[in-house]
Parts: structure tokens; sequence; C-alpha cells
């Protein structure tokens, strides 16, 4: 069993939608959460990390942890096209970090 | 400009040629990292180095080496590269390993051994 479990999608949405990505692991020792956005033939940039349960919101984005589930969430609202990218949860131990395998997700105007 | 550069971006090889993919930044970072990612398998961890001759292995160490004499540069080695190494490779520099260090990735090299 992968550490991290990530649907590798793709997801197609309309423009202005809710999306809703997640990621699921197994290791209780992972102490930070992240989020990487990857477009087309270019290396991933964080977008959000947080380190507790709950929400923690960013503009139009909003990451949610659930340790006792073990279960983190991205939500976009009002999706755009340039949202169209493929996504990766990521989670931190010391130095280690893991990454899902990364949802690929498609916003159509 | 603050970067990470790599090179080469792109390599076709044959099978137990001994070859160095180059990782520098210009950030005066700590912490830098090598990554392989492969369809379906996301990106995966090969190794990393907290500081200069500090390394540790990722979860995919085998058949790669690395070495941090220097902060800035961050060799991948790879001594006899093999068929199922082909993939793409991001190196990733950030200033320590703490959350709020963000990881700032090279532009990748796509990796071909035939």
């Amino acid at each position: 069993q992968k550490e991290v479990e990530q649907d590798p999608g793709p997801l197609s949405v309309p423009e202005g939608a809710i999306v809703s990505l997640n990621c699921t692991y197994s290791n209780s020792a992972f102490q930070y959460f992240m989020w990487y956005r990857q477009y087309s033939r270019k290396g991933p940039e964080l977008l959000m990390y947080t380190y507790s349960s709950g929400n923690k919101e960013d503009g139009r984005f909003t990451a949610q942890v659930d340790k006792s589930s073990k279960y983190i969430s991205l939500f976009i609202r009002d999706s755009q096209p340039s949202d169209s990218a493929t996504y990766l949860c990521a989670m931190k131990q010391g130095g280690k970090l893991i990454f899902g395998q990364g949802t690929e997700l498609s916003v159509k105007p | 400009e603050a970067q990470v550069t790599q090179n080469p971006r792109y390599l076709i090889t044959v099978t137990g040629k001994k070859l160095t993919v180059t990782c520098s930044q210009n950030m005066n970072h700590e912490y830098m990292s090598w990554y392989r990612q492969d369809p379906g398998l996301g990106l995966r961890q090969i190794y990393y180095s907290m500081n200069v001759e500090v390394t540790d292995k990722g979860d995919v160490p085998e058949g790669y080496k690395v070495s941090r004499k220097e902060k800035r540069n961050f060799p991948l080695i790879l001594e006899s590269p093999s068929p199922n190494q082909t993939s793409l490779y991001f190196c990733a520099s950030s200033a320590g390993a703490w959350i709020n260090n963000e990881q700032f990735f090279g532009p990748g090299t796509r990796l071909t051994v035939l």
C-alpha cells in the first residue's frame, strides 16, 4: 500500500465549478501537508501548506486536513481555465517529502 | 533571478553509460533534493541533502548517487543507467527542511535510457 494515495483523474469540470481534490495517507508520523500545482512541462509550485487539522483558506483555494481520518482535501471555488493543471498532495516527515500520484484537472470555458 | 537550474534538459543515452545531471541554485538554500516523476506514480524522492556534506536517501535511491560538496550544487549521478531509470527528473531547493520553507523546483530533465 502506498503511503499517500491520490485519485489520478483526469477530472474535467466547467468554468465556475467547485473542485474537490483528495488524498489519503497511512503514516501517522506525517506532520505537514502540502498541495502543489504543476502546469504542463513545468516543475511543481507550492500552492498551500498546513500542519494542523482544520481548514486553511487562500483566495479561491481551501486546504482541509482531517488527521483522525488521515484525509486531506483541496477545494477550488469558482474554477478558471487557468486552474487547469496537475495537482499533487505532499506530506512531510523530517527531510522526506512523499507525493501523491497527482490529479490532472481540466477546467473548460 | 532566483532559480534552480538543471543540465541537461534532455538526454538520450544507452544502458551502462555513466551520466551526471547537474543541479545548481543561486538562493543560498541549505536543503536540496532530487525527484523522479513517472506516469501514474507521481513524484518520488530519490535523495535529499540538508546541508553541505549531508545527504540522505529518499524513497527510491537505488541506482543513483549524489554528492553535496558545495552549497549551490547537488549533482545526480547514474553510474550504470538502466531503461527503468527513463523518467523526468526534478531538482528542488529550499532555505531549510521546515514546512514554511517553500521548495523551488528546477525545469526538469527528461532522461531516456535505451
